[in-house]
Formats: C-alpha cells, sequence, structure tokens
C-alpha cells in the first residue's frame, strides 16, 4: 500500500485550462503540505493542512485552490494555467504539524504548453 | 527568513569512495535540521535528522552533526555505493508556530561509478 498516493503522475495541458491533482495519505497523519519542485530541483512549499484547517499560505497564485475534504485527502486544483506552472508538485504528510519528518508521495509532473 | 545553502553539485564520485556534502543555513531560532533523499523518479524520503546543538543524525550509513557555532549540518559518508546516486536536500523547519514548514537548500545532485 502506497502511503502517500499522488493522481495523475503526468499531465500536460495547454495554457488557460484548468486542472486538479489529487493526493490521499493511509498514515493516520494530521498535516499534509503542497509543495513544488522547479526545474532545478528547487523545492518550496505552497500549503499546508492540519486536520482539514489551512495553516501555511505561502505567496501563491490566487489561481491555486487547495481543498481538503477529510484529514486524509488533500487537493490541489489551479486554475487558467500558464507555462511557469510548469514544474514536479509534491503532496506530503506528517504526523504532527511541527516534527518536520514529512512522507512525500512520488510527484505529478505538470507539463503546460 | 530562514535559508540554506548547499554545496554546488552535480558531485561524482567512485565506488567506496568518501563523500561530504556541505550545508549551512540561516534560521532566527533553533531549528530542527534535516537531510532528504530523492532517487531518480520518486519521492523524497528522510534520510536523518537533528534536533538540537551538537546532535549527530545517522542512517544508512550517512552523518551529519548540527553544528551551532558553524551553523552547517554536512551530510557525510565513508564509502559511498552505486545505489547512493540520487538528489540530496538539506532542510530546516523552525517548529512551533512554523507548522513544520520545510525550507530546503537547492539540492545537490550524486552519481556514483562501479
Amino acid at each position: 500500500d502506497t502511503a502517500v498516493s499522488q493522481t495523475p503522475k503526468y499531465l500536460v495541458t495547454q495554457m488557460g485550462n484548468d486542472k486538479s491533482i489529487k493526493c490521499e495519505q493511509n498514515l493516520g497523519h494530521d498535516t499534509m503540505y503542497w509543495y513544488k519542485q522547479d526545474s532545478k530541483k528547487f523545492l518550496k512549499i505552497m500549503f499546508s493542512y492540519n486536520n482539514k484547517e489551512l495553516i501555511i499560505n505561502e505567496t501563491v497564485p490566487n489561481r491555486f485552490s487547495p481543498k481538503s475534504p477529510d484529514k486524509a485527502h488533500l487537493n490541489l486544483h489551479i486554475n487558467s494555467l500558464e507555462l511557469g506552472d510548469s514544474a514536479v508538485y509534491f503532496c506530503a504528510s506528517s504526523l504532527q504539524a511541527y516534527t518536520g519528518e514529512l512522507f512525500f508521495g512520488e510527484g505529478s509532473r505538470l507539463t503546460v504548453l | 527568513g530562514d535559508s540554506v545553502t548547499q554545496m554546488e553539485g552535480p558531485v561524482t564520485l567512485s565506488e567506496e569512495a568518501f563523500l561530504t556534502i556541505n550545508c549551512t543555513y540561516t534560521a532566527t531560532g533553533y531549528p530542527s535540521l534535516f537531510w532528504y533523499v530523492q532517487y531518480p523518479g520518486e519521492g523524497l524520503q528522510l534520510l536523518l535528522k537533528a534536533t538540537k546543538a551538537d546532535d549527530k543524525g545517522s542512517n544508512k550509513g550517512f552523518e551529519a552533526t548540527y553544528r551551532k557555532e558553524t551553523t552547517s549540518f554536512h551530510l557525510e559518508k565513508g564509502s559511498v555505493q552505486v545505489s547512493d546516486s540520487a538528489v540530496y536536500f538539506c532542510a530546516l523547519s523552525e517548529g512551533g508556530t512554523s507548522y513544520g514548514k520545510l525550507t530546503f537548500g537547492q539540492g545537490t545532485i550524486l552519481t556514483v561509478h562501479p
């Protein structure tokens, strides 16, 4: 059983489209995150939810909207996709919000044409 | 704000060579420090961590010591294997009100040849 699973793994789409990436964790963790990894491998946090409550919201365009229907799921919806959104998006979870010990999914590679 | 700086890569070594990847940090408080590893095509995995000054984290033959005086957390391994080829990320977390937010270094690509 995969601990943190993301779908889809690959996403190729046109500029201006809207797309979603789903994430589920079966570890019973309270906290989930979205990180963006750019083409130079640099990782930056986007959002974090703790028990369905948004606790971290970095400087991210409004076109990005996370949704956490329950503490095992954290989805990422992106409106009006732009070329600069092309990246690998990683979902992660941790047992508690302050440990820094994260379990990452395998990533979703988004390519915007 | 917090920041992490790693040595520039890529690093290429022969099997059984000694590995050092340098990492220094800037933080306002007393962060926890981490090394994460990303194997090709996979997500990141926690390799080791240290939560206070002079702590040594170790795992799978890798070690790193939290040096507050030099604000460093260098990763070392005495004898690398081909299977260690991956991207290594140094990271810090302030804990508390940072809610576990990790600030990552830029990553160092390690390639080990037989």
